[in-house]
Order: structure tokens, then C-alpha cells, then sequence
């Protein structure tokens, strides 16, 4: 069975450029999860999907970043402007159901850097 | 709202030496608790969890934790470990009440020297 995919692996873009990320959850997962890794720290949510409501997105700093996941499976999630401060390790995970319960299976993450 | 403390930044260690990554927790309402590791440029695979019953969970790789609900802790251990287990080691919480959301650690790096 196919994991999260996550594209691209490496992104480096000039400040106020805009990006996107692409997730590609496991087949038959209904929860969807961005978080943002920095450097020497643990994954912070930014946002959870139930299919393809948004439920939780009190992370996400809504002046720049924006996400969308299309028809509860496949999720985009896009920066713009991206800032210096942006860069670190954004990580895509599912889960079947339940956040805090239900293992949530990652993605390899796409490491953004912003010269 | 939960949180977690995680007591070791960096855990050298000697091949097949015993290991010990120490794991506390704050929080009013009663906790899920997860271990997950991170190899180098992958994402983060579970280890164990606990959810309930036992205190003592075995996961994968011959790790296995105590949930110990006095001290608020959920120790990793490992009695002999490879140099394969060179990787970053994540706890996290979480509950049915409240947020619904993990919160991890900040990581412990596990480095096992030949």
C-alpha cells in the first residue's frame, strides 16, 4: 500500500514568491494534516481536514498561507508571499479518523528554503 | 491544552548499550501518548502509542514504553540498540477531550557510536 506522497521533496524560491505544496493522502483516509517542522523541533499543526472541510485551521497564519483539498482526498497547501521565516519542512500525514486517537501516517515532507 | 517536555536533546550511546529517552506530559484531561521517529529526510513513522489498559506498550523495532500516570512520564526504552536506531525520536499527546490535536516534543537525536 502507497504511503503520503508529498511534492516536491525541495523547494528554494526568493522572498515573495508564492508556492505550493501537494499532498497525496492514503487511500481511504478521511483526516488530512499540514503541519510546518523547524529546524531541531516537533511538527506544529497547521491545518486538519474531515474530508474536505477545513476543522481545524487556528494555526494557520491565514494572511499568507492558504489550503484547499478538493473533493476530500488530494490537499494543496500555498504560500504567498513566502517570507525569510518560511523556510523549514512542511509534513503531510492522514489518519482514518480520529486525530488523537487513530495513528497518523507522514509524508517525507517538502523542505523549503527562502533566500 | 496539553504539552510536552522532552528531558534530552541529544542521546549519544553505545551499540547494543541499553537506551532511555525520557518523555513528560502536562495536561487536566486524561492523554493518548505516541512515540514516533524520524530517520533522516523521511517523515515521522510511529513506534507505539498508548491508549489505554496496559501501562506497558511494545512497539516496533524492540522499543517499548511505560505510561506512568503519577509521574505524568512515557519513557522509551530499548535494551540494545543498533546503529540503525540512529534517528530522531518524537513524543507527543493527545486526548479525546479538548483540542483535537497531537502536540509533540521538541525531539531527542539518538546517536549510537559503533
Amino acid at each position: 500500500e502507497a504511503g503520503v506522497v508529498q511534492s516536491p521533496r525541495y523547494k528554494i524560491i526568493e522572498k515573495k514568491q508564492p508556492v505550493a505544496f501537494w499532498c497525496n493522502p492514503i487511500s481511504g483516509h478521511n483526516t488530512l494534516y499540514w503541519y510546518l517542522q523547524n529546524l531541531g523541533q516537533g511538527p506544529e499543526l497547521l491545518i486538519r481536514y474531515e474530508n474536505e472541510e477545513a476543522v481545524d485551521d487556528s494555526q494557520l497564519p491565514k494572511d499568507r498561507f492558504s489550503a484547499e483539498r478538493l473533493k476530500g482526498v488530494d490537499s494543496t497547501l500555498k504560500i504567498q508571499p513566502a517570507e525569510l521565516g518560511d523556510s523549514a519542512v512542511y509534513l503531510c500525514a492522514s489518519s482514518l479518523g480520529a486525530p488523537t486517537r487513530d495513528t497518523q501516517y507522514f509524508g517525507p515532507g517538502t523542505r523549503l528554503t527562502v533566500l | 491544552a496539553q504539552s510536552v517536555t522532552q528531558l534530552d536533546s541529544q542521546v549519544p550511546v553505545f551499540e547494543e548499550a541499553p537506551v532511555e529517552l525520557r518523555c513528560n506530559y502536562s495536561s487536566s484531561v486524561s492523554v493518548y501518548l505516541f512515540w514516533y521517529v524520524q530517520y533522516p529526510n523521511q517523515g515521522l513513522q510511529l513506534l507505539l502509542k498508548y491508549l489505554s489498559g496496559s501501562t506497558l506498550v511494545k512497539g516496533i523495532n524492540g522499543f517499548e514504553a511505560e505510561f506512568n500516570k503519577s509521574q505524568t512520564s512515557f519513557h522509551l526504552r530499548k535494551p540494545s540498540v543498533h546503529i540503525s536506531d540512529t534517528a530522531e525520536y518524537f513524543c507527543a499527546v493527545g486526548s479525546f477531550q479538548g483540542a483535537q490535536k497531537l502536540v509533540f516534543g521538541q525531539g531527542t537525536r539518538l546517536t549510537i557510536n559503533p
